[in-house]
C-alpha cells in the first residue's frame, strides 16, 4: 500500500495568513493527489484534483503543486470559513490511501 | 444537480450483517464508477472499494482491509449504489459515504455502529 503522510496534523493560523499543507507518499503517485476540505459533521469537498486542478466553485486562494512523491497544498490568504480538517487523497494506486489529517484552527 | 444520499446505518450487533444503500441523481449513473468510503469518528477515511461503469463492465475493486467481508453492487435502472457488510466487527464502527470517481461529489453519508 501507498502511505501518505500528512504535515502537519495541527497548524494554528491568522485570518490573511498563507499556510501550506505537506502529502508525501511512500512511492511516485505520478501526480494522482487530490485535496479535500472537511467541516465538522460534513462530506470531504474537493478543492484540488491531480496536484494542481482547481475544483469548480473554490476560491483561487486555494493551489497544489508538486510531482514524485512531494505534494503541497497552499491557501494564500486564510479566510474565516477556511478552517477545518484537510485531506490528502492518492488515486495512482490500489488500494486508494488518504493522508491522516491536517487540522486548521485559529490562533 | 448531482446528488448522492446514503442510507441503511444504524446499531448493528458484532458478527452481524448490515446493506447500505446510495441513491444517485442528476447524472447518468452508468457512465460512472462509484466508491464507497468510510471514516471513524475523528479519523481519516478509509476507501473500501469502488465498482465500475457500464464501460468496464461493472468489476469490482476492494481494499485488502475489507475484501472478503464487504460486497459492492449496483442496481443501475434504480441508480443506486449499495454496500453489503458482513461479520461486522466494533472497528466498522463509521460514517459510511458513497461518491463518484474521482471522489468529486460524496453524499452526507451513513453512520455505522457495531456494538454489543
Amino acid at each position: 500500500d501507498i502511505q501518505m503522510t500528512q504535515s502537519p496534523s495541527f497548524l494554528s493560523a491568522s485570518v490573511g495568513d498563507r499556510v501550506t499543507i505537506n502529502c508525501k507518499a511512500s512511492q511516485n503517485i505520478n501526480k494522482y493527489l487530490n485535496w479535500y476540505q472537511q467541516k465538522l459533521g460534513e462530506a470531504p469537498k474537493r478543492l484540488i484534483y491531480n496536484t494542481n486542478n482547481l475544483q469548480t466553485g473554490i476560491p483561487s486562494r486555494f493551489s497544489g503543486s508538486g510531482s514524485g512523491t512531494d505534494y503541497t497544498l497552499t491557501i494564500s490568504s486564510l479566510q474565516p470559513e477556511d478552517f477545518a480538517t484537510y485531506f490528502c487523497l492518492q488515486h495512482n494506486s490500489f488500494p486508494l490511501t488518504f493522508g491522516s489529517g491536517t487540522k486548521l484552527e485559529i490562533k | 444537480e448531482v446528488k448522492l444520499l446514503e442510507s441503511g446505518g444504524g446499531l448493528v450487533q458484532p458478527g452481524g450483517s448490515m446493506r447500505l444503500s446510495c441513491a444517485a441523481s442528476g447524472f447518468t449513473f452508468t457512465d460512472f464508477y462509484m466508491n464507497w468510503i468510510r471514516q471513524p469518528a475523528g479519523k481519516a477515511p478509509e476507501w473500501l472499494g469502488f465498482i465500475r461503469n457500464k464501460a468496464n463492465g461493472y468489476t469490482t475493486e476492494y481494499n485488502p482491509s475489507v475484501k472478503g467481508r464487504f460486497t459492492i453492487s449496483r442496481d443501475n435502472t434504480q441508480n443506486m449504489l449499495y454496500l453489503q457488510m458482513n461479520t461486522l466487527r466494533a472497528e466498522d464502527t463509521a460514517t459510511y459515504y458513497c461518491a463518484r470517481r474521482y471522489f468529486d461529489f460524496w453524499g452526507p453519508g451513513t453512520m455505522v455502529t457495531v456494538s454489543s
